[in-house]
């Protein structure tokens, strides 16, 4: 267990819909990041926050968007739904102490998208 | 352009046989390694990692890997293969090496069969 959480655990919605994928970090890891693993394009990243800021975007799509709330877990938002979109989505999580960031990034299960 | 590569789409191997999983990278500078397994239907477990100092590193579960500068590589190796070892093996990099963002970059990744 790596300690990082994500619900839901699977979501089948139609085309044109819209779902939010939830993650809770570690405890105290300030770091969320979003990967998309896919048949064709394999595991990419998505989009990164850090303490509710965005610091980084990946091959994020426009009718994606993610949030870091204060009490540090994040939503991806995915809309417009296509069935391109289906994939596995993997939330990971980073510690950071003092100031100094570890380099090892903790993987929750991931949410399986089906978007019929 | 930069990558990271396994060269190795599917690997079969017998239980108790060797094994040596493929990563090759492709940055500018050197940067953090890392090798992760997916069992099915699981999320990403680190198995290890390399940032710096001795080229041969330890893992999790009995795995080993070995940075080899001179060919830009960080093969993944097991002297005793354990059919619970079947899964799929992902080397990823980071090449912000110490900095806020850390995100990480995979490969296609390589399925492992074991015949009992």
């Amino acid at each position: 267990d790596s300690g990082v959480t994500q619900t839901p655990k699977h979501l089948i919605t139609a085309t044109g819909q819209r779902v939010t994928l939830r993650c809770s970090p570690r405890s105290g890891d300030l770091s969320v990041y979003w990967y998309q693993q896919s048949l064709d394009q394999g595991l990419q990243f998505l989009i990164q926050y850090y303490n509710g800021e965005e610091r980084a975007k990946g091959n994020i799509l426009e009718r994606f968007s993610a949030q870091q709330f204060p009490d540090l877990h994040s939503e991806l938002n995915l809309s417009s739904l296509e069935l391109g979109d289906s994939a596995l989505y993997f939330c990971a999580s980073r510690p950071s102490a003092g100031g100094a960031f570890s380099d090892t990034q903790y993987f929750g299960p991931g949410t399986r998208l089906t978007v019929l | 352009a930069q990558s990271v590569t396994q060269p190795d789409i599917h690997i079969t191997v017998s239980e108790g046989a060797s094994l040596e999983l493929r990563c090759n990278y492709s940055y500018g500078a050197t940067p953090y390694l890392f090798w992760y397994v997916q069992s099915p239907g699981q999320g990403l477990q680190l198995l290890l990692k390399y940032f710096s100092g001795d080229t041969l590193v330890q893992g999790i579960k009995g795995f080993e890997a070995e940075f080899k500068r001179s060919q830009s590589s960080f093969n993944l190796r097991k002297p005793s293969v354990h059919w619970s070892d079947a899964a799929e093996y992902f080397c990823a990099v980071v090449i912000e090496r110490g900095s806020t963002l850390g995100r990480l970059y995979f490969g296609r990744g390589t399925q492992l069969t074991v015949w009992p």
